[in-house]
This record gives C-alpha cells, structure tokens and sequence, in this order.
C-alpha cells in the first residue's frame, strides 16, 4: 500500500512569490492535515481538511491556505512568502470519519525563500 | 503556550540500554497520545499511540506509560540500538476536534555500539 507522498521534494522561491505543495493521501483516508517543522519551532499544525471541507485551521496568517479535491489529494497555498516560511512543510492523512486516529506524515517538502 | 512539554532534550545510551523520553500535557481534554520517530529528511513515522483508558501499551522494544492523574506519559525503548539513533517527538490531540497534534519540542536520541 503506497504511503503519503508530496510534490515537489523541494522548492525554492523569491520573497514576496507565491508557492503551491501537494499531498496524495493514503488511499481510503478522507482526512489531510498539514504541519510546519520550521528550525527553533518545532512541529506546528497548519490545517486540517476533511471531505472536501476546511476543518481546522491552527495560528497561522490567512495567506497559509489551501483545499482538498474529490480524490481527497490536497494542496497547500503560500501567497506573499517572507524569509521566515522557510521550512519543512509535512502533510499527515488518517481516517479519522472511521474513527482511526493515526496519522500518517509523507516525507515533506522543503521549501526556501530567498 | 506550550501544551505538550518533552524532556529531555537530548539523550544518548549504550547499546542494549533502556531510553526513556517524558512528555506532560496542560489540556485535560487530549485523548490521543501518539509518538513519532524522524530520521534527517525524512517525515515522522508513528511509532506507537496510546488513549487515556489504559496505563501502558507494549509494541515489540517500544512501551507508551500513561499517567492520567500526572498529565504525564512517557516513552520506553528497550535493548536501544544504533538504528533507533534518532529525533522522538510525543504529540497530544482531540479526537472529537479531528485530532490535529500537538507535539513536544523533540528528543535527539543517540545509541552508542
């Protein structure tokens, strides 16, 4: 059974750029959340989307956005990018609608602003 | 504010030794307790979960302790082993709230041959 998997591995962009990751869930899993592993802050939650819908958002400005398409693969938006996005950006699915609350990460996607 | 606290920071043992990672929550409302083992480059790979209704969760080397009335659970890797040489984070959630995670700050583990 294939795992998370996230496009692109890398990603380098110019302050100011907008910037677009993608995440394929586990198949069967409905829910995809996406955390921040920035160096010094540790893993933060970013979102959570779940049948299609926006669920959760955690303390994030509002130019961190994002959606989850029919196949419940989701992308991740960053508009307007300052230095301080610079991170490993990691996408989890579960089933949480099933009641199974593991969460899955893929193996990230590293973005750089210069 | 910090919900989920982790300790220690670093930690290093001898091969065949016993590693042991703490963590202690605030919200009285998590009842999701996973932890994640990351390797450099790589995303975190859950290791073990454990709910508030048992103390403890036994998976092969690795053991979850709960102590519910401490707001305390730990981890314990036993017979540790230079492949186990790794960061071990702890995470805390809602499950009712769609359980997005809380995690501890992370423990740098080094085993030592």
């Amino acid at each position: 059974e294939a795992g998370v998997t996230q496009s692109p591995t890398h990603l380098i962009k110019t302050r100011g750029q907008q910037a677009t990751l993608r995440c394929s869930p586990i198949s069967g899993h409905t829910s995809v959340y996406w955390y921040q592993q920035a160096l010094g802050l540790g893993l933060q939650f970013l979102l959570w989307y779940d049948e299609g819908e926006e669920r959760n958002r955690g303390n994030f400005p509002p130019r961190f956005s994002g959606r989850q398409f029919p196949n419940y693969s989701s992308e991740l938006n960053v508009n307007a990018l300052e230095l301080e996005d610079s991170a490993l950006y990691l996408c989890a699915s579960s089933s949480w609608r099933r009641s199974s609350y593991e969460q899955y990460f893929g193996p990230g996607t590293r973005l750089t602003v210069t | 504010q910090q919900q989920v606290k982790q300790s220690p920071q670093s930690l290093i043992v001898q091969k065949g030794g016993i590693s042991i990672i703490n963590c202690a929550y605030e919200n009285t409302a998590f009842d999701y307790f996973p932890w994640y083992q990351q390797f450099p480059g790589k995303g975190p790979a859950l290791l073990i979960a454990i709910r508030p209704d048992v103390s403890e969760k036994k998976e092969g080397r690795f053991t979850i302790s709960f102590n519910k009335s401490a707001k305390q659970f730990s981890l314990h890797i036993m017979d540790s082993q230079p492949g186990d040489s790794a960061t071990y984070f702890c995470a805390a959630s809602k499950v009712y709230d769609g359980s997005r995670l809380t995690f501890g700050e992370g423990t740098q583990l080094t085993v030592n041959p």
